[in-house]
């Protein structure tokens, strides 16, 4: 069966951190990784890591896939209090059609 | 560019009735993905469609069906429902969904709670 999980499911640090969110998976016909912030409602998209190795980044934030040990993370550096949400990884797959495996996410708070 | 929509945003519905949620993806997607997310179980992949034609199921009971119209606007339905059916449904469009390293695109999800 198709299985994502994240780590930590919930994390609370002050302003000023840098946190590391951790996401495993195994899936077959694995094509992508993705990472999700999900604030209120909509989750919205981060990053797409296909490649094993090659970081990603944007702003504060960055993150990198190992395609050889099935996993990836996610890196905040300076956390601001805006940064408070739940964070989702999701294994895409391709079967006849696009498919995301979600991880149970990861409530992150930053305490001012 | 408008984003993904979805209708209504927040249902009241009692056990045993049927609802049908409405999602129009971003202009030009002509794949839609509906997902259920609760508490327990996260985000969890309910179908997708392509072309008015399911590609992909997830593991649902078949109470949980959907369709899409020519003009990619898509609808789920839910009939017979039961407590544990409240949730919030996400839809997600992306161009063709199919092999193309596309992202998926969230609408803000319609609060499902059944009494």
């Amino acid at each position: 069966e198709d299985k994502v999980v994240q780590s930590p499911l919930s994390l609370v640090v002050h302003e000023g951190d840098t946190v590391t969110l951790n996401c495993s998976y195994e899936v077959t016909n694995f094509r992508s990784l993705l990472w999700y912030k999900q604030e209120k409602k909509a989750p919205t998209f981060l990053f797409m890591l296909t490649s094993s190795g090659i970081e990603k980044k944007s702003g504060r934030l960055s993150s990198i896939l190992d395609k050889k040990e099935l996993f990836s993370i996610l890196n905040i550096t300076a956390t601001q209090t805006g940064d408070s949400a739940v964070y989702l990884c999701a294994a895409e797959i391709i079967q006849g059609a696009q498919k995301l495996v979600f991880g149970q996410g990861t409530r992150l708070t930053i305490n001012p | 560019k408008a984003g993904v929509t979805q209708t209504p945003r927040y249902l009241i519905k009692t056990r045993g009735q049927q609802v049908t949620l409405s999602c129009s993806p971003i202009s030009g997607h002509r794949s839609v993905s509906w997902y259920q997310q609760t508490p327990g179980q996260g985000l969890q992949f309910l179908f997708e469609y392509f072309s008015e034609t399911q590609r992909n199921k997830g593991n649902f009971p078949g109470r949980f069906s959907g369709r899409q119209f020519s003009n990619s606007r898509s609808e789920m339905n839910v009939s017979t429902l039961e407590l544990g059916d409240s949730a919030l449904y996400l839809c997600a469009s992306s161009l063709a969904g199919y092999n193309t390293g596309e992202t998926q695109y969230f609408g803000p999800g319609t609060r499902l709670l059944v009494l």
